[in-house]
C-alpha cells in the first residue's frame, strides 16, 4: 500500500523559508503532488512532480528524489497567508486516486 | 463561476437519519471524487467516478452510496447516520483519471448528533 510521512507541525516568520518534507512508501509511484489547505477551506493543487529535481513556482518549490522517496516543498519569503496545512500526495497503485499525507500545519507569525 | 460546488455546506443531523450531498463540477472534466477529512484532517479517498462509472469504492459502509447521473454531478448519500459519520467532505474533480491535479469543491461539514 501507499504511505506518506511528513512532519505535522512546522513554525517559522515572516521573511524565512521553510521546508516541508515528505518520504513515501509506494507500490508503484506516479509522482509527488503537494495541496495547501487553509482553515475552513478546501485543500488547493499546489505542484506535481514526476522526475526527479527541482520545480519552481513563484515563492514555492517543490523537489523530488525517487531513488530517496523523498520530497519536499520548500517556501520562501513566507508570509502570514501562508499559514495553512500542507499534504504531500501520491496516486494509488493503480494511479486511480490520491492517498494524502496527515498533512502538515504551517504556522507563521510575524 | 465556481469550478465545483456542494450543496450543503453545512449539515447537522441525528443519529439515524439519511442524507445527501451534491456536488457538481463546471470544469469539463472526467473524473469525480469523495474524500472524507476527519477532524484530525485526514484525508481519504471514498469514490472516485469516472465518465460516470464508479472506479473506486475504498473500504466504506456500504451506508454510503455515491450515485453519478451525469459527468458534471457526483452525489453522496448517507443512510442511517452514525456519529462516526461526522467529518468534513470534500467531492473533487480532475480532467482525467490518472491527473495528480484535482480541483475541490468548498466540503460539506456534517455533524451528527
Amino acid at each position: 500500500g501507499q504511505s506518506l510521512e511528513q512532519p505535522s507541525e512546522v513554525t517559522a516568520v515572516e521573511g524565512a523559508i521553510v521546508q516541508i518534507n515528505c518520504t513515501y512508501q509506494t507500490s508503484g509511484f506516479y509522482g509527488l503532488s503537494w495541496y495547501q489547505q487553509h482553515d475552513g477551506g478546501a485543500p488547493t493543487f499546489l505542484s506535481y512532480n514526476a522526475l526527479d529535481g527541482l520545480e519552481e513556482t513563484g515563492r514555492f518549490s517543490s523537489f523530488l528524489s525517487r531513488s530517496d522517496s523523498y520530497g519536499y516543498l520548500l517556501l520562501q519569503e513566507l508570509q502570514m497567508k501562508d499559514s495553512a496545512s500542507y499534504f504531500c500526495a501520491v496516486a494509488n497503485q493503480a494511479g486511480t486516486a490520491l492517498i494524502f499525507g496527515k498533512g502538515t500545519t504551517l504556522s507563521v507569525s510575524s | 463561476d465556481t469550478a465545483v460546488s456542494q450543496t450543503p455546506k453545512y449539515l447537522v443531523t441525528q443519529m439515524g437519519n439519511d442524507k445527501s450531498i451534491k456536488c457538481e463540477q463546471n470544469l469539463g472534466h472526467d473524473t469525480m471524487y469523495w474524500y472524507k477529512q476527519d477532524s484530525k484532517k485526514f484525508l481519504k479517498i471514498m469514490f472516485s467516478y469516472n465518465n460516470k462509472e464508479l472506479i473506486i469504492n475504498e473500504t466504506v459502509p456500504n451506508r454510503f452510496s455515491p450515485k453519478s447521473p451525469d459527468k458534471a454531478h457526483l452525489n453522496l448519500h448517507i443512510n442511517s447516520l452514525e456519529l462516526g459519520d461526522s467529518a468534513v467532505y470534500f467531492c473533487a474533480s480532475s480532467q482525467v483519471l490518472e491527473a495528480d491535479e484535482q480541483y475541490f469543491g468548498p466540503g460539506t461539514r456534517l455533524t451528527v448528533t
